[in-house]
């Protein structure tokens, strides 16, 4: 079955420091998405990639879809201590069912 | 965007008995999923909730444990039935309009 590898596993950068995470997967990706989530809690939308190459922007998080649509990276430029939590990549495991399957997560902490 | 409430947020219930947590969407959305978050993990799906016919389940998940119904398109219900501590975990639904998927803030669950 197909899965998804986030990396790093964690991350502790220093404020205003830029930072990245990586999820790849051995397959085409129908559709990739990246949530923020607070420990214990729901998940945050944060984007949606679907097209090979596609880059989208909010703020200063910056998601991009490569070309094979097999990774997707998450930016965020000049970190601060409200970035800090659990940055999940999920993705649609085929192009109708709506079932997502996610990565591990990537637990993020921004010293001030 | 849609957004999604769940009820309870957290609850600490007794082994042997069960509990239905409640996920309401504010608009109508095609699918709605009910996924598993054990602690230190990533999430898992458990169902696929069905409007108006019964839920579809994934590898691991029964019916008889976690019966789920969808009456509507805005509004589902997943009961954990007969619960043991290996069932603490949070709870989440999500709700996916075309080409999105949103989540509900979790329910908490501990088992003791």
């Amino acid at each position: 079955s197909q899965e998804l590898e986030q990396s790093p596993q964690s991350l502790i950068v220093q404020e205003g420091k830029n930072l990245t995470i990586n999820c790849t997967s051995s397959k085409t990706l129908y559709g990739l998405y990246w949530y923020k989530q607070k420990y214990g809690e729901g998940l945050i939308f944060l984007m949606m990639l679907q097209k090979g190459g596609e880059e989208k922007s909010h703020e200063k998080i910056t998601a991009k879809l490569d070309e094979k649509k097999q990774q997707s990276s998450l930016h965020i430029t000049a970190s601060q201590p409200s970035h800090a939590g659990i940055y999940l990549c999920g993705a649609d495991r085929s192009s109708n069912t709506g079932k997502l399957i996610f990565g591990q997560g990537t637990t993020l902490q921004v010293k001030p | 965007s849609a957004v999604i409430s769940q009820k309870p947020s957290r609850d600490i219930c007794q082994r042997g008995t069960s509990l239905t947590i409640q996920c309401q969407v504010d608009s109508q959305v095609t699918m709605m999923f009910w996924y598993r978050q054990q602690p230190g993990q990533s999430l898992t799906l458990i169902a696929t909730a069905n409007q108006g016919s019964e839920a579809t389940y994934e590898s691991g998940f029964v019916i008889d444990k976690f019966p789920i119904s969808r009456p509507n398109l805005t509004f589902s219900t997943l009961t954990v039935s007969n619960m043991s501590p290996e069932d603490s975990s949070i709870y989440l639904c999500s709700g996916r309009p075309v080409n999105e998927a949103f989540f509900g803030q979790g329910t908490r669950l501990t088992v003791v």
